[in-house]
């Protein structure tokens, strides 16, 4: 079974900071997923990859399929960014990280 | 334009009345999933359907099931709901071995 880890499973930042989140997980997968959940529920989904990287707007999303791990940035930071950002993986299902609750101060 | 829509968005049910919360696309996607997401925790799958061909998720309760009359639309029917059935419910769509879409979600609520 696929194990999904996600650091820090806390970030505050001040606004304007560089954030990095981090996932590693423990066997081959087809596809990674990156998503965005804001108060409230709604679940956005930011990337998905099975290789290299992918930007959109301050948002950049990369993996390394060797090393079983993916980053996602986001520059220069803003209050709206605040939420709760999951890796999920895909193998035969989708297995999700608990994630990391974000909060950037204004 | 909405493209994973949810309905009701809040839904306040009482111990053991049935309870139906829906969930319709507009992306003509052939994969249909239904999530629990319980406060602080991540999503579980509970089942999702390729087409109609249903995938029942072994640890869901029996309690919960669904249905999928058509491409477009999706329930879920919570039987004889519990208090530890309160969650948020979240549906997602997707073409075969692609990008989910998520629905906004449904709150139960259970009294």
């Amino acid at each position: 079974k696929n194990e999904v880890e996600q650091s820090p499973q806390n970030l505050t930042a001040q606004e304007g900071e560089f954030i990095t989140i981090n996932c590693s997980y423990s066997v081959g997968i087809s596809a990674l997923h990156w998503l965005q959940q804001h108060p409230g529920g709604g679940i956005v989904s930011l990337f998905m990859l099975s290789s290299g990287k992918k930007k959109h707007g301050r948002l950049i999303a990369t993996i390394n399929i060797q090393e079983k791990h993916s980053s996602l940035h986001i520059t220069a930071s803003h209050p709206r960014d605040s939420a709760v950002y999951i890796c999920a993986v895909r193998d035969d299902k989708i297995i999700f990280g608990k994630g990391t609750r974000l909060h950037i101060l204004p | 334009d909405a493209m994973v829509i949810q309905n009701p968005r809040y839904q306040v049910t009482q111990f053991g009345k049935p309870v139906t919360l829906s969930c319709s696309q507009t992306l003509n996607h052939n994969v249909m999933y239904w999530y629990q997401q319980k406060s602080s925790q991540a999503p579980k799958l509970l089942f999702h359907y390729y087409d109609k061909d249903f995938n029942n998720e072994a640890d869901t309760p029996d309690n919960f099931q669904s249905r999928r009359p058509n491409t477009s639309f999706c329930f879920l029917d919570i039987r004889s709901p519990g208090l530890g059935d309160a969650a948020m419910y979240l549906c997602a769509t997707s073409r075969v071995g692609g990008e989910q879409y998520f629905g906004p979600g449904t709150r139960l609520t259970v009294t």
